[in-house]
């Protein structure tokens, strides 16, 4: 099955400063890679998503890449600011029959400090 | 958007009793919906695969005895966590898909989670 690792566990960055964290999956068949946002007791929210059709998405400060050759991608966050602090997930499954649940990372903590 | 609710949102109960812990698409038909468990400080732990009509699927070391799902219409599933115990005290989160969107398209909507403590 799928087993996605992901790092940094935890990341601290100045406020401004960009922030990167990399993931990498096993799955040759999985195509679709989202990333969550969780603030502490709530529930994941969707950031940005990237399938494997592109290698690249962004969306404002928020971006992705995709290298399926290598079977990573990373999140970039720039400009950051104090309320990008949370937990950032990633995730991979193959989008086939829909039944097929996504594989998370174990998270990345990330602390911006003002 | 596609909105997914939880209920309850926080529940505590005694050691041996049982909790029933509903997620509900308000919006949209989801034939399929996941559980998640999350312990503090890690990561999403998937449960089991919940299907509209059929039996769950469940991941490996999970007991189907014991996680009750039921997904009865395509905008409902219930877990029933029995003879709960201090060790089942977790964040609980389900998500569902959208089956209108088609096979190809596996964005997965997560309701607020229940935070289950049992003493």
């Amino acid at each position: 099955g799928e087993n996605v690792e992901q790092h940094p566990s935890t990341l601290s960055v100045q406020e401004g400063d960009s922030a990167v964290i990399k993931c990498t999956y096993s799955d040759s068949a999985s195509n679709y890679f989202p990333w969550y946002k969780q603030e502490l007791g709530k529930r994941p929210q969707l950031i940005i998503d990237i399938r494997s059709n592109v290698g690249e998405k962004k969306d404002q400060r928020i971006a992705v890449t995709l290298n399926k050759t290598a079977k990573h991608f990373s999140l970039h966050i720039t400009e950051t600011q104090p309320e990008d602090s949370a937990v950032y997930f990633c995730a991979a499954s193959p989008e086939d029959s829909g039944n097929t649940p996504l594989v998370f990372g174990k998270g990345t903590r990330l602390s911006v400090i003002a | 958007g596609a909105v997914v609710s939880q209920h309850p949102s926080r529940v505590i109960c005694k050691s041996g009793t049982s909790v029933k812990i509903e997620c509900r698409s308000l919006d949209f038909q989801a034939t399929t919906m996941f559980w998640y468990r999350q312990f503090p400080k890690q990561s999403l732990m998937l449960m089991a695969t919940s299907n509209e009509g059929s039996k769950a699927t469940y991941e490996q070391g999970v007991e189907k005895d014991k996680f009750l799902i039921n997904h009865a219409s395509l905008t409902l599933s219930t877990l029933t966590v029995t003879s709960a115990h201090p060790e089942d005290s977790s964040f609980y989160i389900c998500s569902a898909r959208d089956a209108l969107r088609g096979t190809s398209y596996n964005e997965q909507f997560f309701g607020p989670g229940t935070r289950l403590t049992v003493l």
